[in-house]
């Protein structure tokens, strides 16, 4: 069974405070995604890693950055966190290939920003 | 270009009906479509898939529809039970190796016992 493990389920911050978010997986899957989720606005793609060190700005990479030095294992990182960056943020893995191949996605991490 | 619109938002269905949640799409590259479910408290997981060489995909009570010259594609749920109650998300990928889905705002799906 294919599991994405994220290291938090809550999370509560303060504003101006750096903030880690992990995800582990154990499938050996190439990819990695971190997207966020709000209400209204669906799945929104941050940042993708292909490969380790590789990373691939998405659609909303502003006030974020991201880790991967191992194959198994993708940090986000909000360097400096505000309020409006309090959301669901969901990490998924997935096979490489030439498309088509499902992404599989941790339970999510609440993350409130103070 | 890069959008995947859906409709509806939400959507209240008896059990036992059919629950419809449409897609549409510009980017005449993208050639792989799949619906994903969410539960409250849980990630999406992979529902059903479709690649636009064919125009239907059953399983079990779930089908997708897709329409290419339209560039549009559908969700149906057939008798429609309260445990179908969730988020449905279509999405839309190309080829080329990067696995990168496009998804939809979602559909909030209530099936009434």
């Amino acid at each position: 069974d294919v599991k994405v493990t994220q290291s938090s389920r809550y999370l509560v911050k303060r504003t101006g405070e750096k903030v880690f978010l992990e995800c582990v997986q154990d499938m050996d899957h190439e990819n990695m995604f971190w997207y966020r989720q709000d209400p209204g606005l669906g799945l929104r793609l941050i940042y993708f890693s292909y490969d380790v060190k590789m990373k691939e700005k998405g659609d909303i990479p502003e006030g974020y950055s991201v880790s991967r030095e191992k194959k198994e294992r993708f940090s986000l990182i909000l360097e400096s966190a505000s309020t409006n960056q309090t959301s669901m943020y969901l990490c998924a893995s997935s096979f490489s290939g030439t498309g088509g191949y499902e992404q599989y996605f941790g339970p999510g991490t609440r993350l409130t920003v103070t | 270009q890069q959008q995947v619109k859906q409709s509806p938002q939400s959507l209240i269905v008896q059990k036992g009906g059919i629950s419809i949640i449409n897609c549409a799409y510009e980017n005449t590259a993208f050639d792989y479509f799949p619906w994903y479910q969410q539960f409250p408290g849980k990630g999406p997981a992979l529902l059903i898939a479709i690649r636009p060489d064919v125009s239907e995909k059953k399983e079990g009570r779930f089908t997708i529809s897709f329409n290419k010259s339209a560039k549009q594609f559908s969700l149906h749920i057939m008798d429609s039970q309260p445990g179908d109650s969730a988020t449905y998300f279509c999405a839309a990928s190309t080829q080329g190796g990067s696995e990168k889905l496009v998804f939809g705002k979602g559909t909030k799906l209530t099936v009434n016992p």
